[in-house]
């Protein structure tokens, strides 16, 4: 089984200031690792990915993230945030193929002018 | 262009009567899911499909039915067994070539 832990289900934070919101995850195999993010009332609209290869993972709208393998964690960072911003995000694994994908309970950025 | 398509966005339900959220996708993906987001509690897998004709029950399957007679469209009913059916309702597909699933809009889901 696999699970997804975000450690906080809010975040405030100063416009231009730097964010990042946190995920650990646990698994028994290798997995995916996913973040989302969500606008109000809408879909969810991937922001990066994790698959192989280098541990920091660039991502849409100048966010990253950063695969820790020995933590097991899966940290969103933005260096600036913007008012735009302000929105949920989701980390989700699953471990590839149609392997059911398993999210936190998600996490509300919001940015403050 | 391609993508997932769930209509209606708002939908209003009196207790006691069935209805169905509309889920279309063309990007010819295999399997289709929908999710129930509640505040506070995140995604929650409801049904899935992975193949024509076939689905599995999610976590939260009891009240909802599905069926999965072409590729491209994947209903759900909320049934009236379903004793909170308040919620916004998210329909996902995914392909064999991707790692991650695709989104649509969503449905808000109102019982009045």
């Amino acid at each position: 089984a696999q699970s997804v832990t975000q450690l906080d289900s809010q975040v405030p934070v100063f416009e231009e200031a730097p964010v990042e919101l946190r995920c650990n995850y646990s698994s028994s195999v290798s997995v995916y690792l996913f973040w989302y993010v969500q606008y109000p009332n809408q879909g969810l609209q991937l922001l990066l990915k994790y698959l192989s290869g280098s541990t920091l993972v660039k991502g849409i709208n100048g966010f990253e993230a950063e695969f820790n393998k020995s933590q097991t964690s899966f940290h969103l960072r933005k260096p600036s945030v913007h008012i735009s911003d302000t929105a949920e995000y989701f980390c989700a694994v699953n471990r590839g193929g149609y392997q059911k994908v398993t999210f936190g309970i998600g996490t509300k950025l919001q940015v403050i002018p | 262009d391609g993508g997932i398509t769930q209509s209606p966005k708002y939908l209003f339900r009196k207790e006691g009567q069935n209805v169905t959220l509309s889920c279309e996708q063309n990007l010819n993906h295999d399997a289709m899911y929908w999710y129930r987001q509640d505040p506070g509690q995140g995604l929650r897998l409801i049904y899935y499909s992975q193949i024509v004709n076939d689905f599995q029950k999610g976590d939260i399957a009891e009240g909802y039915s599905v069926s999965r007679e072409k590729k491209e469209s994947f209903p759900l009913t909320v049934t009236s067994a379903q004793k909170n059916p308040t919620a916004f309702y998210l329909c996902a597909s995914h392909g064999e070539r991707n790692t991650e699933a695709f989104f649509g809009q969503g449905t808000r889901l109102t019982v009045v």
